[in-house]
């Protein structure tokens, strides 16, 4: 059974720092990787997709990478603006019975003025 | 944001009365999904779509029925509510690009209460 898990479960760092998030999975048998933030109390936002035959996306600020064969994925958030404080979301989407992306428990991130 | 909207937004209930969520899309996407978030579990597939008609089972999908008749609107009913089925119910689209290219955009959830 695929099981994605995300460390550090909360992390606190000041503004203008670079930052990375982990996201690991058991199974490297998916389709891809998706990483998503979330405001409390909203929905899910789609920062990035990575295909499983692709190394890194990156959009603006954020940078994703995969290695699919070691079951690892990494989100790094350049120059870091109180206005990312979010939880973040790594999923990969896998076909196990249903078709379905399998959410880690995210990261809560702080970004301090 | 991608055109997806979800009533109620808010809703209480109580125990063993039926409840009917709607996600509505306007991006005529061909999959459709709903998933809960609970805190300890994060976010769990219960039903999806892959067409008009056409619906599958989650991992969590005891309890609950979805139906699809429309291509812009997807379904989840609690038949008879309990409180185990108290959460946040998100709706999913997804395009027909292929299974590498599923990106999944979500609504902006359902908060349900069943007392």
């Amino acid at each position: 059974k695929q099981e994605v898990t995300q460390i550090p479960a909360a992390l606190s760092v000041p503004e203008g720092e670079n930052l990375v998030l982990n996201c690991s999975f058991t199974d490297s048998a998916i389709y891809n990787l998706q990483w998503f933030r979330q405001d409390p109390g909203k929905g899910l936002t789609s920062l990035l997709l990575i295909q499983s035959s692709q190394r890194e996306q990156t959009s603006g600020r954020l940078n994703a990478s995969l290695d699919k064969s070691s079951g690892r994925s990494t989100l790094y958030i350049a120059a870091s603006q109180p206005g990312d404080s979010a939880t973040y979301l790594c999923a990969v989407f896998i076909i196990q019975g249903a078709q379905k992306l399998v959410f880690g428990q995210g990261t809560r991130l702080t970004i301090n003025p | 944001d991608a055109g997806i909207t979800q009533s109620p937004r808010h809703k209480v209930t109580e125990t063993g009365t039926p409840v009917t969520l709607r996600c509505h899309q306007t991006e005529n996407h061909r999959y459709m999904y709903w998933y809960r978030q609970d805190p300890g579990h994060g976010l769990r597939l219960i039903h999806y779509s892959y067409g008009v008609k056409d619906t599958d089972k989650g991992e969590v999908s005891d309890g609950y029925s979805v139906s699809r008749s429309k291509t812009e609107d997807f379904l989840l009913t609690l038949e008879s509510a309990t409180s185990s089925q108290t959460s946040v119910y998100f709706c999913a689209i997804s395009d027909d690009r292929g299974l590498f290219y599923n990106e999944q955009f979500f609504g902006p959830g359902t908060r349900l209460t069943v007392l």
